[in-house]
């Protein structure tokens, strides 16, 4: 069984500063990892992923992540915020050799000006 | 290569009536996957499909939900008789061919489901 945690449900920061967005997981199998943004009434868009190469993935955006499998975290990281990235942020996790999608709860992201 | 495309965006039915939701994936993709996401919700798995087939359909309601992707044409998700607990933006992604769990799910718009 796999499950993913996102430790919290708002966060908010204002512009120009550093974005920490945490995501923890459990998964039976090693798995793929990645991260969505949903913007207000839109659809999602992948960010970036993790599929076992280099543990610290870039994604759009100015976006990184870093997945640590000794504490099962795949956070996710931006050093300076922009106002356009206020959004909703979802980890999700797929176990190896498998394609059922778990998502974690989502965490808003407001940006102050 | 236009992206995943759903429609309708917007739906609206009143109790008792059917929904039906569509799903055209990218160009070259054979697998679709439909999620549920609740108000306030993150998104919850609904049924992973390819053509002609249902391969996981553990995340579905055993009444009034059903999926199908045909050969020819979108996917579709179908809602018997809905009621209010119904009304959610419904969630279509394709991925290309090999369902390998390195695949990226490419997501469309959504279609919002609201029952009266």
């Amino acid at each position: 069984a796999q499950s993913v945690t996102q430790l919290d449900s708002h966060v908010s920061v204002s512009e120009g500063t550093p974005v920490l967005l945490r995501c923890n997981y459990s998964s039976s199998y090693s798995p793929s990892l990645f991260w969505y943004v949903q913007h207000p009434n839109k659809g999602l868009q992948l960010l970036l992923k993790y599929t076992s190469a280099a543990t610290l993935v870039k994604g759009i955006n100015g976006f990184e992540a870093e997945f640590k499998k000794s504490e099962t975290s795949f956070h996710l990281t931006k050093p300076s915020a922009h106002m356009s990235d206020a959004a909703e942020y979802f980890c999700v996790v797929i176990p190896r050799g498998y394609q059922k999608v778990t998502f974690g709860t989502g965490t808003k992201l407001q940006v102050i000006p | 290569n236009a992206g995943v495309m759903q429609n309708p965006r917007h739906l609206v039915r009143r109790r008792g009536q059917e929904a039906r939701l569509r799903c055209s994936p990218m160009k070259g993709h054979s697998h679709v996957y439909w999620y549920r996401q609740l108000p306030e919700e993150g998104l919850k798995f609904m049924v992973y499909l390819q053509k002609e087939n249902i391969i996981d359909e553990s995340g579905m309601p055993k009444e009034r939900f059903s999926a199908e992707f045909p050969k020819e044409g979108p996917s579709i998700l179908r809602i018997q008789q809905v009621v209010r607990g119904d009304s959610a933006a419904y969630f279509c992604a394709s991925s290309p061919s090999g369902g390998s769990s390195t695949d990226t799910q490419y997501f469309g718009p959504g279609t919002r489901l609201t029952v009266l």
